[in-house]
């Protein structure tokens, strides 16, 4: 199993540009997270998919940020447009639903905003 | 979800136990205890969970006191390939995959 993949790996982008960050979870897993983590906040939840439907999206800062699942197997973090404020380290998670099952997370990606 | 309290930093020699405490005194009866780690510029990693009952797996083992108050992670040989920060998250069953997490506790291996 190849885990999650997640690309780029790294984006370096100057502010007022759009910035598509991408994630293919692992095979077979049904629920979708997007974790954003900084120096100053940590590591928090911006939105999760169950069945490619957002269930919470309460995380997610504000406007300027927009999340799709379109299938299964890919998702899409979109910023537009970006500010420096959003450089951090974005990870996607996935796991099956329901019950106690564990998060798998990619290895994140390293956005900067200059 | 309950939250919960772990020190921010702790070391320990290579070749002996790591023992990581984590307090969560308002706990719910649903509540899991779940222990994930992040080694330095990797995604976090799942290690253990529990609900009452102690628990061990391959990577680690999982006290958790009979009152469900506090439990600690214990990696029974620290390697250096231990060093990481580890989080301690509480979660009920019916949530559907939302975990919170803390500032986690930076375990520094030595050798």
């Amino acid at each position: 199993d190849a885990g999650v993949i997640q690309s780029p790996r790294h984006e370096v982008t100057e502010m007022g540009q759009e910035v598509t960050l991408r994630c293919k979870p692992i095979s077979g897993h049904n629920s979708l997270f997007w974790y954003r983590q900084t120096m100053m906040r940590g590591l928090e939840l911006l939105i999760y998919f169950n069945n490619n439907v957002p269930i919470d999206d309460s995380g997610m800062p504000e406007d300027r940020f927009s999340a799709k699942m379109p299938n299964a197997s890919f998702s899409t973090l979109k910023i537009q447009p970006s500010e420096p404020r959003d450089s951090a380290v974005y990870f996607c998670a996935s796991s099956l639903s329901g019950g106690t099952y564990e998060q798998y997370f990619g290895p994140g990606t390293r956005l900067t905003v200059t | 979800d309950a939250k919960t309290t772990q020190p921010p930093s702790m070391d320990c020699a290579e070749g002996r136990a790591a023992n990581l405490p984590c307090n969560h005194s308002t706990i719910s009866g649903n509540e899991y205890v779940y222990w994930y780690r992040q080694i330095h510029s990797q995604g976090p990693q799942y290690i253990i969970h529990g609900l009452k009952n102690n628990e061990t797996n391959e990577m680690a083992s999982l006290i958790i006191t009979e009152d469900r108050k506090s439990s600690t992670l214990i990696l029974p040989h620290a390697t250096l390939r231990d060093t990481a920060v580890y989080y301690c998250i509480v979660r009920a069953s019916s949530n559907t995959g939302k975990l919170i997490f803390g500032q986690g506790t930076t375990l520094q291996v030595k050798p």
